[in-house]
């Protein structure tokens, strides 16, 4: 059975800390790793990692995957209140299969 | 801009009744899925669907239906609601292809069952 593990599972920060989420998975077959954002509404999407090593930025966040160990993490550098929400990470399998495993996720809270 | 419509943002039902989710994408995507979300559980596929007509059980189908008749609509029923089915709802669409977000979801629905 495919696994998702998230660590924390909340955190509380003050505004212009930095951060690690992580996401541990164990999965049959591996295509993809995502990681989303949900505030009150919809998840909306971070990054999608597939190779090692590489690191994928946008702004203040940041994100890489580990192939080897099966983890990735998700860095956010001066953290402001609008970064307070759930993360998510979630798995692809392989095999043009579209049945992501999510992980139970990271509540934030960035307080001022 | 892509669009997944779930019908309503909140609904309060009673023990009993029949309830109808809808969403809507708009995406002509194949793909579509409803989840349920509760505190400390995270995600969990109730059904999917490939196609217009086919549906697949998820991970936790039981006490749940679903109805494709068309590829931009998938509903999700609730034959008989119980207060262990008050959560939120997510409706999710994706069309494969290079598409990097996959999943493309839908602001969710509340449901409380009373």
């Amino acid at each position: 059975e495919d696994k998702v593990v998230q660590s924390p599972l909340s955190l509380v920060v003050h505004e212009g800390d930095t951060v690690t989420l992580n996401c541990s998975y164990e999965v049959t077959n591996f295509r993809s790793l995502l990681w989303y954002k949900q505030e009150k509404k919809a998840p909306t999407f971070l990054f999608m990692l597939t190779s090692s090593g590489i690191e994928k930025k946008s702004g203040r966040l940041s994100s890489i995957l580990d192939k080897k160990e099966l983890f990735s993490i998700l860095n956010i550098t001066a953290t402001q209140t609008g970064d307070s929400a759930v993360y998510l990470c979630a798995v692809e399998p392989g095999a043009g299969s579209y049945q992501l495993t999510f992980g139970k996720g990271t509540k934030l809270s960035v307080i001022p | 801009d892509v669009k997944v419509t779930q019908s309503s943002r909140y609904l309060v039902k009673r023990t009993g009744e029949k309830v109808f989710l809808e969403c809507v994408q708009d995406m002509d995507h194949e793909n579509m899925f409803w989840y349920r979300q509760d505190p400390g559980l995270g995600l969990r596929l109730i059904y999917f669907s490939y196609d217009v007509k086919m549906k697949e059980k998820g991970d936790i189908p039981e006490g749940y239906s679903v109805s494709r008749e068309k590829k931009e609509r998938f509903s999700l029923i609730l034959e008989s609601a119980s207060t262990n089915q008050t959560s939120m709802y997510l409706c999710a669409s994706s069309g494969g292809g290079t598409t990097n977000e996959k999943l493309f979801f839908g602001s969710g629905t509340q449901l409380s069952v009373l």
